[in-house]
């Protein structure tokens, strides 16, 4: 069974572009979750979808955000980016958000680099 | 609101000694507790979690992880160290919401 999908791999933008990173959950994972990772701050949550729904956010400005598609796809988007925003974005996906004992299997994550 | 505190953001030990990495946690509902392991280019892999029962709990690779709520911790040992466990480990809590991870401990075997 194929596992999570993140692409790319490496990105870089420079500062007050946009970006879009994907994640293809493993298949019939139908929870997908969101994390930034960055020297130091540790996991920072984004973002939780189920179902095409969103179901928990993070602490993070408007200018992320992200959807789900019906196959389970999730996208990522950032507008306006600033150089903090440089980290690895890590995607996680799970059976059902509602089972909380339940491991989430992540992808390799997406290193976006902002000049 | 939940939280994780992991002390000491850098380890080292020699092969064949002891790891023990430190996490304490804080939440307000009875935790669900996760210890996950990140390799060089790698995303995390679950080590070992503790959801009910057995306080003590064995995980993959020789790591065991023991809960003890009276001190709101749940550190992970590993009687001897091997080379190949060089990584980042991140413990996460999650109570009645999101995944909380802490800000991670790296660690350095030394040969």
């Amino acid at each position: 069974k194929a596992g999570v999908t993140q692409t790319p791999r490496y990105l870089i933008k420079t500062r007050g572009q946009q970006v879009t990173l994907s994640c293809s959950p493993i298949s019939g994972h139908r929870s997908v979750s969101w994390y930034q990772q960055t020297p130091g701050q540790g996991l920072q949550f984004l973002f939780e979808y189920f179902s095409e729904t969103q179901r928990n956010k993070g602490n993070f400005p408007g200018r992320f955000s992200g959807r789900q598609f019906s196959n389970s796809r999730s996208e990522m988007n950032v507008s306006t980016l600033e150089l903090g925003d440089s980290a690895l974005y890590l995607c996680a996906s799970s059976l059902a958000p509602n089972r909380l004992n339940e491991k989430l299997f992540f992808g390799s994550g997406t290193q976006l680099s902002v000049l | 609101a939940q939280s994780v505190t992991q002390l000491g953001s850098h380890v080292s030990v020699s092969e064949g000694a002891l790891v023990l990495l430190r996490c304490n946690y804080s939440s307000s509902v009875p935790p669900y507790l996760f210890w996950y392991v990140q390799y060089p280019n790698q995303g995390l892999q679950l080590l070992l979690k503790y959801t009910t029962g057995a306080t003590l709990v064995k995980g993959i690779n020789g790591f065991e992880a023991e809960f003890k709520k009276s001190e709101t911790s749940f550190h992970l040992t590993k009687p001897s160290a091997h080379m190949s466990d060089a990584a980042e480990y991140f413990c996460a809590v999650r109570g009645n919401e999101k995944l909380t991870f802490g800000t991670g401990t790296r660690l350095t075997i030394i040969p």
